[in-house]
């Protein structure tokens, strides 16, 4: 089974719409963050958590929000949707301990697609 | 914002070749990360290199921490179709990863 799992994989919506991209982490860590991938932009920052109690904004968080509901679970989500937020989005997890240096771990990403 | 520029943008290349890429900023990074992420997939890690001048070796792949620790390269020798895929580098300063935009490798047969 995959470490992080990431529902649904592609939803197509209209513009307006509310919508939430959840996220499922086994691989115990504390730290999870939500990315977007546009083509030529590499991936940006949205938010991230630390802890079931810290929410951070990155650096793209206007027009959405977060929950972290548990340490395994952190959605997003988009309140009104627009096209310009058609994108690719990631959630990751990470676990700064001694010897590591927090590598991240994906999920496999959800297609959006806002009409 | 810490920018992370890559070059090339794409690169199609012959099996057999060797090739690099290249992430430059002029930011100063506690930690680079080089992944590798395929259509349909997430990125996946390849390596993490922390100190300046820092050599790593995977196999055919060897990746180096520029010695101020602001830039970092990535060299494949002797590519096989099975490195095609797209090659982002991420810096990692305060809690924070800053992406690259990537580089799209296609190695043809």
């Amino acid at each position: 089974d995959a470490d992080v799992t990431q529902t649904p994989r592609n939803r197509i919506t209209k513009t307006g719409k509310r919508i939430m991209l959840e996220c499922s982490q086994t691989k115990g860590h504390d730290r999870m963050y939500w990315y977007r991938q546009d083509p030529g932009l590499g991936l940006r920052l949205i938010y991230y958590s630390f802890d079931v109690k810290d929410i951070n904004k990155g650096e793209i968080s206007d027009g959405y929000s977060v929950s972290r509901q548990a340490q395994a679970k952190f959605s997003l989500s988009l309140e009104s949707a627009i096209p310009n937020q058609t994108a690719l989005y990631f959630c990751a997890t990470s676990d700064l301990q001694y010897g590591t240096h927090n590598e991240q771990f994906f999920g496999p990403g959800t297609r959006l697609t806002v009409l | 914002t810490q920018l992370l520029e890559q070059s090339p943008q794409f690169l199609s290349i012959q099996e057999g070749e060797n090739l690099t890429v290249y992430c430059n900023s002029s930011s100063v990074f506690s930690s680079l990360q080089w992944y590798r992420q395929e259509p349909g997939e997430g990125p996946v890690l390849l390596v993490t290199v922390v100190t300046g001048g820092e050599v790593k070796k995977l196999k055919r792949l060897t990746f180096q921490f520029g010695d101020a620790r602001k830039d970092s390269s990535l060299h494949i020798t002797a590519a096989q179709t099975g490195d095609t895929g797209l090659y982002l580098c991420a810096g990692y300063n305060f809690n924070k990863f800053y992406f690259g935009s990537g580089t799209k490798l296609n190695v043809k047969p």
